[in-house]
């Protein structure tokens, strides 16, 4: 069984641009969730949903950044506009719900590293 | 707010021996779940091991085994027998039992950088 996908694995942008990044959860996974990941912060959460609807987004840093999951195999997280501070590795990361128990653990992505100049 | 701390930076053990890594973690909450992920240098996040706070037994898979403190709130990680595969940083992480809010998220340490000397 494929793993959680995230395009691209490397961007690079200049300062201003928009940037979307894309992940693609394990099939029959309801929870999918965003983190960031910095030298000086370490891992963060950004966001994450719940059977496509966004649950809780108050780790994200600021109205730059923007996160849709249009449906259940499908993820976008964008920052418009981007700016060097939000170079980072962006991790996706999937779980099957809500649950308790086994299922609580999350799966991740390969992270996709972005780089703003 | 939950929050976990990992203090070694980095760490240090000889092929084939055996290597504790500590974390300790505050929480006002008596259910929650405990997790160590390693990163080698690809950057992807492995799940190494699992514990659920309201198992007293810890946790074992293969070389890898914890020691899980409640009262002391603290999550070591054992690896034995290390081999050169198991250089990475290592990530100590939390996650609540209940959901809702932004408790379904996982709280991550800073990381222990784990050299593997041959």
């Amino acid at each position: 069984d494929a793993g959680v996908i995230q395009s691209p694995r490397h961007e690079v942008t200049e300062m201003g641009q928009e940037v979307t990044l894309r992940c693609k959860p394990i099939s029959g996974h309801n929870s999918l969730f965003w983190y960031r990941q910095t030298m000086m912060r370490g891992l963060e959460l950004l966001i994450y949903f719940n059977n496509n609807v966004p649950i809780d987004d108050s780790g994200m840093p600021e109205d730059r950044f923007s996160a849709k999951m249009p449906n259940a195999s499908f993820s976008t997280l964008k920052i418009q506009p981007s700016e060097p501070r939000d170079s980072a590795v962006y991790f996706c990361a999937s779980k099957v719900g809500l649950t308790q128990g086994i299922q609580e653990t999350q799966y991740f992505g390969p992270g996709t590293r972005l780089l703003v100049l | 707010a939950q929050t976990v701390t990992q203090s070694q930076p980095e760490m240090s053990v000889q092929e084939a021996e055996t290597v504790t890594l500590s974390c300790t973690y505050d929480t006002s909450e008596s259910d929650y779940y405990l997790f160590w992920y390693k990163q080698p240098p690809s950057r992807q996040m492995i799940l190494v091991i699992r514990q659920e706070a309201y198992k007293q037994q810890n946790a074992t898979e293969n070389r890898f085994s914890v020691n899980f403190q409640k009262a002391a709130k603290s999550f070591s990680l054992k690896i034995s027998d290390s081999q050169l595969g198991d250089a990475a940083m290592y990530f100590c992480a939390y996650r609540s039992a209940y959901s809702g809010g932004g408790a379904d998220g996982l709280t991550f340490g800073k990381g222990t950088h784990l050299i593997i000397q041959p």
